[in-house]
């Protein structure tokens, strides 16, 4: 299956943890983004990444919060000092592009974080 | 600001009938717009999806219509059957931008045998 890989599918943290969340994207997708979902919410977007470059952090909270995606390796998702708000599935998605061309986001089936 | 509206969290339909899905959207800037399915514990299934320059996409049973005057959608899906009994999150994107999506909150699909 070449589809967008995460892991851990759960975490189990208690408050004060670190969390640390992976995504490879499909096969030949060099964009990945990150999505959270609250309980009865929809999705709410939080980064976007290309290799080794954040292009857009604006749903990033300010604080706690940090993603990267290397050369090498799949891109992270890292939840510093974990509280319990913080409990949420966590989406990773990716495209071929980042500009406009007719092709949609594919997701991965995300990691349910549950804070202690 | 909730930018991206489905007003109704819930629909169910029998077997065989059509089920209209609805969405509202306030942002003009959003040229581009998308269907997914979600089943419970999996991520999102991208369905369909629209740009502003048409008002109409058809994929087999799944049609999606786009009013832009009116700033609303809707998946028409023809007939229905139990399996596509899941949570339905319509999603914008302004492409001027940097490709982010705004999802709805759902509507919770219940397809009757």
């Amino acid at each position: 299956n070449a589809g967008v890989m995460q892991n851990p599918r759960h975490l189990v943290r208690r408050r004060g943890q670190e969390a640390r969340l992976r995504c490879s994207p499909m096969k030949g997708h060099s964009h990945v983004y990150w999505y959270r979902q609250l309980p009865e919410e929809g999705l709410k977007f939080m980064v976007y990444l290309q290799k080794e470059n954040i292009i857009d952090e604006s749903g990033m909270p300010k604080e706690r919060f940090s993603a990267e995606f290397p050369k090498e390796g799949p891109s992270i998702l890292r939840i510093q000092q974990v509280v319990r708000g913080d409990s949420a599935a966590y989406f990773c998605a990716s495209s071929p592009s980042g500009t406009y061309s007719n092709q949609p986001q594919h997701f991965g089936d995300g990691t349910r974080l549950s804070i202690l | 600001d909730q930018q991206v509206k489905q007003n109704s969290p819930s629909l169910s339909v029998q077997e065989g009938r059509i089920s209209i899905l609805n969405c509202d959207y306030t942002n003009s800037m959003f040229d581009y717009f998308l269907w997914y399915k979600k089943y419970p514990a999996e991520g999102p299934t991208f369905l369909i999806s629209i740009s502003s320059i048409k008002d109409k996409n058809e994929d087999g049973r799944f049609t999606v219509f786009l009013n832009k005057s009116a700033k609303h959608l809707s998946l028409h899906i023809v007939p229905s059957q139990p399996g596509d009994s899941a949570v339905y999150f319509c999603a914008a994107s302004d492409t001027s931008g940097t490709y982010k999506y705004i999802f709805g909150t759902g509507t919770r699909l219940k397809v009757l045998a």
